[in-house]
C-alpha cells in the first residue's frame, strides 16, 4: 500500500499571508506513460464532507480560488494557500489515486493565527 | 445537479450487520465508478471500495475485506455496501462518493454528506 504524510500537522497563519502544507508518499505516484501524477488535495470543513480541490497534483477544480495552488511530482507535493481567508480553515489531506488501496493523507489543520 | 445521498447508518452491536445505500441523481450514474470512503471521529479518511461502471471491477481495502460487499443497482441509480461482522474499530462516518472521470483511477469529486454508523453493545 502506498503511505502517505503530510506535514506539518496544523499550523496557524495571519489573514493574507501564505499557508503550505507537504505531502510525501511513500513510492513514486506518476504514471510515466501519460506523465501524470495521480495526487488529489481536498479540503474538510467540520461536519461537511470533503471537497475536491486539486486534481493531477497541480489542476485546480472548476469553481476553486485561484489563491489554491498545488506543486511537485513523484513522491514530494505541496498545497499553497497565497493569502489565507477566513473561509479557508479547514483540515486539508492529500490523496493518492494511482494504485488501489487508494490512500489518504492524514490531514492538516489550518487555522487563523 | 450531481447529488448523493447515503442512508441505512444507525446503532449496530458487534458481530452485527448493517446494509448502507447511496442514492445518485444529476449525472448517468451508470458511466461512473462509486466510492465508500469512511472517517473515524476525529480521524483521517480511509477508502474502503469501489465498483466500477458495470460491475465488472470491485475493490476493497484489506481492512473490510471479506466482511463488506459493495453492488450497484444501475436501473435504481444505487450503489450499496452490505457490511458484516461489524466491529468498534468500524464506527465513522460512512461516504458515497463518484471518480470525476469513467474509469478507476480518477479522485472523487462529489461526495454524500455521509452516514454515521455506530457499533458498539
Amino acid at each position: 500500500d502506498i503511505v502517505m504524510t503530510q506535514s506539518p500537522d496544523s499550523l496557524a497563519v495571519s489573514l493574507g499571508e501564505r499557508a503550505t502544507i507537504n505531502c510525501k508518499s511513500s513510492q513514486s505516484v506518476l504514471y510515466n506513460s501519460n506523465n501524470k501524477n495521480y495526487l488529489a488535495w481536498y479540503q474538510q470543513k467540520p461536519g461537511q464532507p470533503p471537497k475536491l480541490l486539486i486534481s493531477w497534483a497541480s489542476t485546480r477544480e472548476s469553481g476553486v480560488p485561484d489563491r489554491f495552488s498545488g506543486s511537485g511530482s513523484g513522491t514530494d507535493f505541496s498545497l499553497s494557500i497565497s493569502s489565507l481567508q477566513a473561509e479557508d480553515v479547514a483540515i486539508y489531506s492529500c490523496h493518492q489515486y494511482y494504485s488501489t488501496p487508494f490512500t489518504f493523507g492524514p490531514g492538516t489543520k489550518v487555522d487563523i493565527k | 445537479q450531481v447529488q448523493l445521498v447515503e442512508s441505512g447508518g444507525g446503532l449496530v452491536k458487534p458481530g452485527g450487520s448493517l446494509r448502507l445505500s447511496c442514492a445518485a441523481s444529476g449525472f448517468t450514474f451508470s458511466d461512473y465508478y462509486i466510492s465508500w470512503i469512511r472517517q473515524a471521529p476525529g480521524e483521517g479518511l480511509e477508502w474502503l471500495s469501489y465498483i466500477s461502471s458495470s460491475h465488472s471491477t470491485i475493490y476493497y481495502a484489506d481492512s473490510v475485506k471479506g466482511r463488506f460487499t459493495v453492488s450497484r443497482d444501475n436501473a435504481k441509480n444505487s450503489v450499496y455496501l452490505q457490511m458484516s461482522s461489524l466491529k468498534a474499530e468500524d464506527t465513522a462516518m460512512y461516504y458515497c462518493a463518484r471518480a470525476s472521470n469513467s474509469g478507476g483511477y480518477f479522485p472523487s469529486d462529489y461526495w454524500g454528506q455521509g452516514t454515521l454508523v455506530t457499533v458498539s453493545s
